[in-house]
């Protein structure tokens, strides 16, 4: 079964501009989460989605927003890029019936001048 | 104060040698706890999952969590090269599926 998989891999824009990063999950997963990786804050969440539908989210501005298709694959997005963006974005997917094991995919480096 | 707390390291550990890597929290709701391994520029790596406390063994890796003292650990028997790393907790209410994690531990076996 294929793992979790997020395109494109690697990024840079630069500051003002906008980005989306995109996610599918492993099949027949249904919830998607997004979290964001730095070196000094770690790993911390931005939201979650489950059936097309926000069921969680994180302590991040507006500008990070996301979606969730009816295939399950979700894309994220970041407005009026800043230079703290610069990060390791990575998405998980789970079934999504409950507190189960969320399997992560190789993240995106997005890298903000 | 982080809701997790972990030593960010560095660890260096001979080949071989019993690793122990721990972690501690606040947030008295989590129920669900997990070790990632993260390997350079790749994502998290599920290695162990547990439910409240207790042990569980896999292979050479033993999780154990004191939710009494709000403590977990991480033991590697017979650590080899391939498992340096960084080593990640992570932890979750029953309300949700957000992980909380900690700052991870970096690992480095010498052969």
């Amino acid at each position: 079964k294929a793992g979790v998989t997020q395109t494109p891999r690697y990024l840079i824009k630069t500051r003002g501009q906008q980005v989306t990063l995109s996610c599918s999950p492993i099949s027949g997963h249904r919830s998607v989460s997004w979290y964001q990786q730095t070196p000094g804050q770690g790993l911390q969440f931005l939201f979650e989605y489950f059936s097309e539908t926000q069921r969680n989210k994180g302590n991040f501005p507006g500008r990070f927003s996301g979606r969730q298709f009816s295939n399950s694959r979700s894309e994220m997005n970041v407005s009026t890029l800043e230079l703290g963006d610069s990060a390791l974005y990575l998405c998980a997917s789970s079934f999504g019936q409950g507190m189960e094991t969320q399997y992560f995919g190789p993240g995106t480096r997005l890298l903000v001048l | 104060q982080k809701e997790v707390e972990q030593d960010p390291g560095p660890l260096s550990v001979p080949e071989g040698a019993i690793v122990s890597l721990n972690c501690t929290y606040s947030n008295s709701a989590f129920q669900y706890f997990m070790w990632y391994r993260q390997y350079s520029r790749k994502g998290p790596e599920l290695l162990m999952y547990t439910y409240s406390s207790g042990n569980k063994e896999d292979g050479r890796f033993t999780a154990q969590v004191d939710k009494s003292s709000k403590y977990i650990s991480l033991f590697i028997r017979d650590s080899q090269p391939s498992d340096s790393a960084t080593y990640l907790c992570a932890m979750s209410a029953p309300s949700g599926s957000r992980l909380t994690f900690g700052e991870g531990t970096q690992l480095t076996v010498n052969p």
